[in-house]
């Protein structure tokens, strides 16, 4: 009965390779997120949609290109890999836009990307 | 000047100790916070909202000084199971889109 979950947990790759992660969220939420924590452990938000629809895109390389079939899924695709990718990225979802204090984020557990 | 900013720590404190965080945010419009826990290599949790009369939820306490512009997180009787670093998170308003700005966490360490 897992709220967000993510695939893969651990993805090591190639530098120049194409790579995909998706998340998923049954919590019947609108608004799903992308967040990248990189190695300071620094969140900082990429993306957001809610209801398929995209809101939010933060100053992120076109080579991160984000998809939303329906409000339940929200999947990363990366083109081009590099050393500064290596990162973990957290997808999460929250009810609304975040317009009140009950508004609050669910995390899904994170996906450990290594370039090498 | 950072949008969220917090003291990385990590504090160390005794079992049983009080220990207390602040957390300062830099846009004067922000109308929503939160503390956030995020334990080693796991996601982050929600810890507790903050209201604007600050909120108390067993041994922890939240409170907002909107004229400092900082929020802050009080534990009580540490325990252990306490030890994570806590995130201060605040929800910016531009042009009608709302962010969540993560601070950059306050590592804690209780020690037996």
């Amino acid at each position: 009965d897992t709220a967000v979950s993510q695939t893969p947990k651990y993805l090591v790759t190639q530098m120049g390779n194409d790579k995909s992660i998706k998340c998923e969220q049954n919590l019947g939420h609108d608004t799903m997120y992308w967040y990248k924590q990189d190695s300071k452990k620094f969140l900082k938000i990429m993306f957001s949609y809610n209801n398929k629809e995209l809101i939010i895109n933060e100053t992120v390389p076109n080579r991160f290109s984000p998809k939303s079939p329906d409000k339940a899924h929200l999947n990363l695709h990366i083109n081009s890999l590099e050393l500064g990718d290596s990162a973990v990225y957290f997808c999460a979802s929250s009810q609304g836009l975040g317009q009140d204090s009950t508004d609050t984020q669910y995390f899904g557990p994170g996906t450990r990307l290594t370039v090498l | 000047r950072k949008e969220v900013e917090q003291d990385p720590g990590p504090f160390n404190v005794p079992e049983g100790a009080t220990v207390a965080f602040n957390c300062t945010y830099s846009n004067s419009a922000s109308q929503s916070f939160f503390w956030y826990r995020q334990d080693c290599r796991k996601e982050p949790k929600l810890l507790m909202s903050v209201y604007s009369s600050g909120n108390e939820d067993g041994r922890f306490t939240a409170q907002l000084n909107r004229a400092s512009q900082y929020i802050s997180l009080l534990i009580r009787d540490s325990k252990l199971s306490d030890s994570a670093t806590y995130l201060c998170v605040v929800i910016e308003s531009t042009s009608g889109t709302y962010k969540y700005i993560f601070g950059t966490g306050t590592r804690l360490k209780v020690l037996a």
